[in-house]
């Protein structure tokens, strides 16, 4: 089954608009991490997020945490046509993932030039 | 650095016919994993190991098998294949939290 529900399941903005990306998930997690994937191409890891972290940044990246609501957001800022891509969160219930991730359905992105 | 190198990239398969994708990565991770990703369902966890020797089971295995002989190389094996299994696999990589992926084999099963 599907940890993740992402919303919305697509986005369409205009390049230089913020895009902001939603993330609920079920169970208790350790963390919860951000990939980015290209079509046609392997995931690629944005961000990670502890579970007793609240917000965290990294470039025009910003993701925040709401554990009591089982809910995370992915905001990309000033948003490129590069960014085009789809987003999807991924959670880890234990300390170290082991490589088993639960995937969200992912968000599709496209900004227009 | 190659990263996480699979192959074949693209393959048909018909019903009841076997093969093996494989996976190899040169970063000497300890974690390995398999994934298929389906329109509309994310990716799923097929079969994972935490080193050499050392396999279990995802969120989907029926159907597949791995191995892990070595460090390197996480080889995944339909043994007949079904219409079902059509999907998109994405071998994968960690040491820590970080997960690199391969760039995925597409595989048509008709």
């Amino acid at each position: 089954s599907q940890q993740g529900e992402e919303d919305p399941q697509a986005l369409s903005i205009q390049e230089g608009e913020n895009a902001t990306m939603n993330c609920s998930y079920k169970t208790s997690i350790n963390n919860l991490q951000w990939y980015r994937q290209n079509s046609g191409r392997g995931l690629v890891h944005l961000i990670l997020i502890r579970s007793n972290e609240r917000e965290k940044h990294s470039g025009r990246l910003r993701v925040t945490l709401d554990t009591s609501k089982k809910s995370s957001s992915l905001l990309i800022t000033a948003s490129r046509a590069a960014d085009t891509a789809s987003y999807f969160c991924a959670t880890s219930p234990g300390g170290t993932s082991y490589g088993k991730l639960t995937f969200g359905q992912g968000t599709i992105l496209t900004v227009h030039p | 650095n190659a990263g996480v190198t699979q192959t074949p990239k693209f393959q048909v398969l018909k019903t009841g016919q076997s093969m093996t994708l494989q996976c190899a990565q040169d970063m000497n991770h300890e974690y390995m994993s398999w994934y298929r990703q389906d329109p509309g369902m994310g990716l799923r966890l097929i079969h994972y190991s935490v080193g050499a020797g050392i396999t279990d089971q995802g969120e989907v295995p029926n159907g597949y098998n791995v191995s892990r002989s070595t460090t390197e190389d996480f080889p995944l094996r339909l043994l007949s294949a079904a219409p079902s299994q059509t999907s998109v696999y994405f071998c994968a990589s960690s040491q820590g939290n970080t997960i690199y992926f391969g760039e995925g084999s597409w595989l048509t099963v008709v």
